[in-house]
């Protein structure tokens, strides 16, 4: 199984600034033959399921905002919110589906300091 | 737009088979890859299985058996000889990409083990 490893397990961001959360997979997520990363990321709030952001590393879904970016290729991956918005506390999740088993990386809990 | 639902017991006995349906409104069940994520209370998502190729996590294979019904646009999970650490939030899903990315998710539905 490809192990996906999140930093920090949790994260204090103040109003209106930059939010990094860091996802690292066990082996390389990007098949050659597309060039794609097979990296998703989503958002869980409390009490609610996990909403996609993110997938194929970078691409950002349909109405989320354009503050939420992806980035990194292979190995490291990095989910950013330019301007932290107090909507946006919440658990981030990482998810590769390069292979079976799909597997989640543990959490990042991001609040406002 | 797509949206799902999950129903069934929100308890079920150790050793039974806990049994849940997800019907998928606002379009047809069509030939996407139908999922089953869970998520213990306070912990992670663990993924469970796909319908499209009956792809199971092998931790559950043994356990685990999805399957849809297109006439009700409707998939199901069967998960047998449950104990209490079958105990979670259980959520149904749609993958895209051929098994890849998951979107939407139904709100989820607790399901205890407990006897």
């Amino acid at each position: 199984d490809i192990v996906m490893t999140q930093s920090p397990d949790s994260l204090a961001v103040s109003l209106g600034e930059r939010a990094t959360i860091n996802c690292k997979s066990s082996q390389s997520v990007l098949y050659s033959s597309n060039n794609k990363n097979y990296l998703a990321w989503y958002q869980q709030k409390s009490g609610q399921p996990p909403k996609l952001l993110i997938y194929w590393a970078s691409t950002r879904e349909s109405g989320v905002p354009d503050r939420f970016s992806g980035s990194g290729s292979g190995t490291d991956f990095t989910l950013t919110i330019s301007s932290l918005q107090a909507e946006d506390v919440a658990l981030y999740y990482c998810q590769q589906y390069y292979s079976s088993p799909i597997t989640f990386g543990q959490g990042t809990r991001l609040e406002i300091k | 737009q797509v949206q799902l639902q999950e129903s069934g017991p929100g308890v079920v006995k150790p050793s039974e088979t806990l049994s849940l349906i997800c019907t998928v409104s606002g379009g047809s069940i069509g030939s996407y890859f139908w999922t089953w994520m869970r998520q213990p209370p306070g912990q992670g998502l663990e993924w469970i299985g796909h319908s499209g190729n009956t792809n199971y996590n092998p931790s559950l294979k043994s356990r685990v058996t999805i399957s849809v019904d297109k006439s009700k646009n409707q998939f199901s999970l069967k998960l047998s000889s449950v104990t209490a650490a079958d105990t979670a939030v259980y959520y149904c899903a749609r993958a895209h990409g051929g098994g890849g990315w998951i979107d939407p998710w139904g709100q989820g539905t607790l399901v205890t083990v407990s006897s």
